[in-house]
């Protein structure tokens, strides 16, 4: 098992662009959390899908985020403009009914310039 | 969802054991606990999750009173490969999938050598 894929590791981008996060969860996972990790905040959570249904997104900043899950083994979190704010590292992780818990990947980290 | 307090950081030196405690007076009946470590540049990794008393597997234990206010994991021997944040969690699994959990900002353990 390859666990959950992230890709890009690393992106830097100019400030107003839009940024695509990708996450490949573990098959047969039946749900996916997106968080965000920096110095100040910590891990936060974003959004999570429970069978490729938004369940929560409270979390989401504002309207300039958004996220996708098209089908079982693909979701995206869009950025769109991106702001210097935006920086930190992403991370996607999937889970199928805990107690055994999330398998997170090794992240995103982006940095808006 | 119960908040958890634990210290901001802790050391140790190699071939030691190390407890950290986490303080969750709020939580629910359903409420499992469940402790990640996350190393620098990735994503968090679980270790244990209990409901309550006693739980050891290869990697730690994780003791949990009865009253279920708080919880200690127990690392026996550390190495330096046991440095690593530690956070602590509170929340219930579902039957239809995961419900996303919140993240504090962890107890950053140093092991010596």
């Amino acid at each position: 098992d390859a666990g959950v894929i992230q890709s890009p590791r690393h992106e830097v981008t100019e400030m107003g662009q839009e940024v695509t996060l990708r996450c490949k969860p573990i098959s047969g996972h039946n749900s996916l959390f997106w968080y965000r990790q920096t110095m100040m905040r910590g891990l936060e959570l974003l959004i999570y899908f429970n069978n490729n249904v938004p369940i929560d997104d409270s979390g989401m900043p504002e309207d300039r985020f958004s996220a996708k899950m098209p089908n079982a083994s693909f979701s995206t979190l869009k950025i769109q403009p991106s702001e210097p704010r935006d920086s930190a590292v992403y991370f996607c992780a999937s889970s199928f009914n805990r107690p055994y818990g999330y398998t997170f990947g090794s992240g995103t980290r982006l940095t808006v310039v | 969802l119960a908040k958890t307090t634990q210290p901001i950081s802790m050391d140790s030196y190699e071939g030691q054991e190390v407890n950290i405690t986490c303080s969750h007076n709020n939580i629910a009946t359903n409420d499992y606990i469940t402790w990640y470590q996350q190393f620098p540049s990735q994503g968090p990794r679980f270790i244990i999750q209990g409901y309550k008393t006693k739980v050891t597997n290869e990697v730690a234990s994780l003791f949990i009173p009865a009253d279920r206010k708080s919880s200690t994991l127990s690392l026996p021997r550390v190495s330096l490969s046991d440095t690593a944040v530690y956070y602590c969690l509170v929340g219930v699994p579902s039957g239809g999938g995961a419900d996303g959990l919140t993240f504090g900002k962890g107890t950053h353990l140093i092991i010596q050598p």
